[in-house]
């Protein structure tokens, strides 16, 4: 148990679906981070939250939506997603600092229609 | 350059045997790295932290070579239960950035 939940953790939806994903963290830290994961690809950065406000957007399309109302709580509102958007989506948190390890959730497995 | 790179593999190794992963990454100013562990439609887990000096935790060991850029994980007798995605991964100390990157992994098997 890494104190980091996801729900839901399995999502199908179809294109014109709106639909969210819930991430809350247990574990007192500051930052919170929304990663993408497709098949046979590494891990890649979405977006970081540190004390609520969002310190990095890398480049997401604006399909994909995050928000982050305390600390404790990430949430990524997914509207008209592709077939190309079907992935694991997981959530992680620190403390916050440069050199903390982060702890991941188990993650949405996400498939587009 | 990738900022962050493995060999994929897969390694296959019989249990028993002592197989070792290297990384190299770009950024010559990364202050922390790591190795986490996936094991297949799970999430990553951290192994264990890397240090400067080197650093062991039961079977397995870590070392880092800042000259080089080079960071290695040994394991030691190696049990079925090691099979997973090894993923090498480091802080990149960008003004304001908090995010660690992560290389793409490195897939062991261990067969009986």
């Amino acid at each position: 148990e890494t104190g980091v939940t996801q729900t839901p953790r399995h999502l199908v939806m179809g294109m014109t679906n709106k639909k969210s994903l819930k991430c809350e963290q247990h574990l007192g830290h500051n930052a919170m981070y929304w990663y993408k994961q497709s098949a046979k690809k590494p891990l890649e950065l979405m977006f970081v939250y540190n004390f609520k406000e969002q310190t990095e957007n890398n480049s997401v399309p604006s399909r994909f939506s995050p928000e982050c109302p305390n600390s404790s709580h990430l949430f990524l509102h997914l509207h008209t997603l592709q077939p190309e958007d079907s992935a694991l989506y997981l959530c992680a948190s620190s403390s916050g600092l440069v050199t903390d390890t982060q702890y991941f959730g188990p993650g949405t497995r996400l498939t587009v229609l | 350059r990738k900022e962050v790179e493995q060999d994929p593999g897969p390694f296959n190794v019989p249990e028993g045997a002592t197989v070792a992963f290297n990384c190299t990454y770009s950024n010559s100013a990364s202050q922390s790295f790591f190795w986490y562990r996936q094991d297949c439609r799970k999430e990553p887990k951290l192994l264990m932290s890397v240090y400067s000096s080197g650093n062991e935790d039961g079977r397995f060991t870590a070392q880092l070579n800042r000259a080089s850029q080079y960071i290695s994980l040994l394991i030691r007798d190696s049990k079925l239960s090691d099979s997973a995605t090894y993923l090498c991964v480091v802080n990149n100390p960008t003004t304001g950035r908090r995010a660690l990157t992560f290389g793409s992994g490195t897939r062991l098997q261990v067969q009986p």
